[in-house]
């Protein structure tokens, strides 16, 4: 089925930082790509998302590309901020099972 | 407003008890979902109801089942509580087999089991 892959478990980075935070995926057709956003104590929330006719998603500073050449979604953001301080999960739904798929997350922890 | 509602917030059990999550939308989703999340763990999908009593295993159904006779209700049991079932748990919702919208997630439960 369908799967996306995210190798960075953690990130730790200081306030203004530049962000990156890899996202990967397999698929046999192009879906829609989303970005969650988890913040403490709180359930998962769209974060962005990127179909093929947009290519490009860009919200609250973060941005991410749809690119087909080397199936990657990456997050990023120019400057980091400590209320950005999160879990980031990239997704999409399988086009066979109609069921969300995310990633495993990526913990982003900012200090000031 | 476009919510996802989940009752209770915290919840301790005694093991060999039986749990009973329940989950409320107001955006007449077709599609809801029961996850649970592990610290330093993704989410993982438990079940999956597509409409009222059409609902599908997912990925760890094992000890787990869940009830939906309304649309916008979706409960998840817990029969005989296990010490292994102390996670958090997340109810979420989207249009039936719409590719390009978004998933809302609740809150979440954070169940503990003693």
């Amino acid at each position: 089925g369908d799967s996306v892959t995210q190798k960075q478990g953690q990130v730790t980075l200081s306030e203004d930082d530049f962000l990156f935070i890899n996202c990967t995926y397999s698929t046999t057709t192009y879906p829609t790509l989303f970005w969650y956003v988890q913040y403490p104590g709180q359930g998962p929330q769209l974060l962005l998302k990127v179909t093929t006719a947009n290519n490009k998603g860009i919200s609250r500073g973060f941005e991410a590309t749809y690119d087909k050449g080397t199936t990657s979604f990456h997050l990023q953001k120019a400057s980091v901020q400590e209320s950005d301080s999160a879990v980031y999960f990239c997704a999409l739904v399988d086009t066979n099972t109609d069921k969300v798929v995310f990633g495993t997350g990526t913990r982003l922890q900012v200090s000031p | 407003d476009m919510k996802v509602t989940q009752m209770p917030r915290y919840l301790i059990k005694r093991m060999g008890e039986n749990v009973l999550l329940e989950c409320g939308q107001d955006m007449s989703h077709e599609t809801m979902y029961w996850y649970r999340q592990d610290p330093g763990l993704g989410l993982q999908l438990i079940y999956i109801s597509y409409d009222v009593d059409s609902n599908s295993e997912g990925d760890i159904p094992k000890g787990y089942r869940v009830s939906r006779k309304k649309r916008e209700h979706f409960s998840l049991i817990l029969d005989s509580a296990k010490t292994n079932q102390t996670s958090v748990y997340f109810c979420a919702s989207s249009l039936l087999r719409d590719k390009n919208t978004e998933v809302f997630f609740g809150k979440g439960t954070r169940l503990t089991v003693v």
